[in-house]
């Protein structure tokens, strides 16, 4: 079965850093890319960034909103996705759901999602 | 950055009726436009992705049209299963954005 898992959630406090991990299974994930969205309480979906498969060198892409403070990497030898976040803000409480991004006709869709982690970011 | 707008932000329905949800890019995207379903405290599932190409095991009641800044999402049937909240999201360009959603309540 294709499965995401999504951990490392928690309470921080403002400044502080925290590291998601989100485990593959079912699939290869270095041969997709792999993205992070968020949603805060009650609002909508933000993504948050990517990183292309192992063809494409892992390279990543960033929303403005973390770039220089939030580092996607992975391991593919666990065929796991992280999420690094440092300098975390009150605005970046949210639940972090990873994706993966399968190409179809030309398209990259988010087609298999975790059941997300829940950061909260209060003193 | 492109923005998506999506209208009505709420929409009330009942079963069996016909829904049509809006969204509007604010630059050209081709077609480059998916549509995902999210139900309360789940994580969003994507229906349709290229602006009209239905994922695979979703319910061919579901359909998506449009190009360029305009797209619909219709449903043409509405099921009790299907009352949730529906995001557009454009992957022409970074950053990839979605719109603001669209809760179908009965």
């Amino acid at each position: 079965e294709v499965q995401l898992v999504e951990s490392g959630g928690g309470l921080v406090q403002p400044g502080g850093s925290l590291r998601l991990s989100c485990a593959a299974s079912g699939f290869t994930s270095s041969d997709h890319y792999m993205d992070w969205v968020r949603q805060a309480p009650g609002k909508g979906l933000e993504w948050v960034g990517r990183t292309r498969n192992k063809v494409n060198s892992y390279t990543t892409e960033y929303a403005a909103s973390v770039k220089g403070r939030f580092t996607i990497s992975r391991d593919d030898s666990k065929n796991s996705l992280y999420l690094q976040m440092n300098s975390l803000k009150t605005e970046d409480t949210a639940v972090y759901y990873c994706a993966r991004s399968s190409e179809s006709r030309g398209y990259y869709v988010m087609d298999v999602w975790g059941q997300g982690t829940t950061v909260t970011v209060s003193s | 950055d492109i923005q998506l707008t999506q209208s009505p932000s709420f929409l009330s329905a009942s079963v069996g009726d016909r829904v049509t949800i809006t969204c509007r890019a604010s630059q050209g995207i081709s077609s480059y436009l998916a549509w995902f379903q999210q139900e309360p405290g789940k994580a969003p599932k994507l229906l349709i992705y290229g602006t009209s190409t239905l994922q695979s095991g979703v319910p061919s009641r579901f359909s998506g049209s449009g190009s360029g800044t305009e797209f619909t999402l219709t449903i043409s049937s509405l099921q009790p299963e299907d009352f949730a909240t529906y995001y557009c999201q454009q992957v022409k360009s970074y950053p990839l954005t979605f719109g603001g959603g669209t809760k179908v309540e009965i």
